[in-house]
């Protein structure tokens, strides 16, 4: 277990409503990134928070937008909810590697599973 | 072009078999690399780590050639167990952002 939870698990939405996905990240990690992965495709990266600020930004609109608390926890948000929104969302933490640290490893909560009819 | 560019797969092997994954990446700037696996329905997980001297973890060997632009995957001796989509991931920074994803490469081991 990566020790980096999502919830909720499972949503059902309609078009045009909004929703919030949350995240805990591992004890220690104080970096949150966010991926969309559609059916049949790899995940797709949407932002990273560091220390409650974003710190990176995938191509998606500013409908999505994210939080990130200083318990590190994390929130997407995705406004006027649109088809093609269904897909799993992934949360993945990491600890921000300090100086000689050459790999930053991400580790993948088990994601929200967002259908938008 | 893609960033990331991986086999289109599926590969359908047989129990004990070798398979090769192959990954190319665009941007010559990228600095990590890995591989993780997706398992039906789950979250990906780090399978391991690339380096630049290619690295062994027991069946899995990686190799990265950056002149090439090119990772490989190599799984020995296949187990049920491996049937999974094989994710390449560049990392184009040492600081976290913008992991980029292939598309993936499932693998089916068969019995």
């Amino acid at each position: 277990e990566t020790g980096v939870t999502q919830s909720p698990t499972h949503l059902i939405k309609t078009r045009g409503q909004q929703v919030t996905l949350r995240c805990s990240s591992q004890s220690g990690h104080n970096t949150v990134s966010w991926y969309q992965q559609a059916l049949g495709q790899g995940p797709q990266f949407i932002f990273q928070y560091y220390r409650e600020e974003e710190n990176g930004r995938g191509n998606f609109p500013p409908r999505f937008s994210g939080l990130q608390f200083p318990n590190y926890s994390s929130e997407l948000n995705v406004n006027a909810l649109e088809l093609d929104d269904s897909a799993l969302y992934l949360c993945a933490s990491s600890p921000r590697p300090t100086s000689g640290v050459t790999k930053n490893i991400q580790y993948f909560g088990a994601g929200t599973r967002l259908s938008v009819l | 072009r893609k960033e990331v560019e991986q086999d289109p797969g599926p590969f359908n092997v047989p129990e004990g078999a070798t398979v090769a994954f192959n990954c190319t990446y665009s941007n010559s700037a990228s600095q990590s690399f890995f591989w993780y696996r997706q398992d039906c329905r789950k979250e990906p997980k780090l399978l391991m780590s690339v380096y630049s001297s290619g690295n062994e973890d027991g069946r899995f060997t990686a190799q990265l050639n950056r002149a090439s632009q090119y990772i490989s995957l190599l799984i020995r001796d296949s187990k049920l167990s491996d049937s999974a989509t094989y994710l390449c991931v560049v990392n184009e920074d040492n600081y976290g952002q913008n992991f980029v994803f292939g598309p993936g490469t499932r693998l089916s081991v068969l019995p």
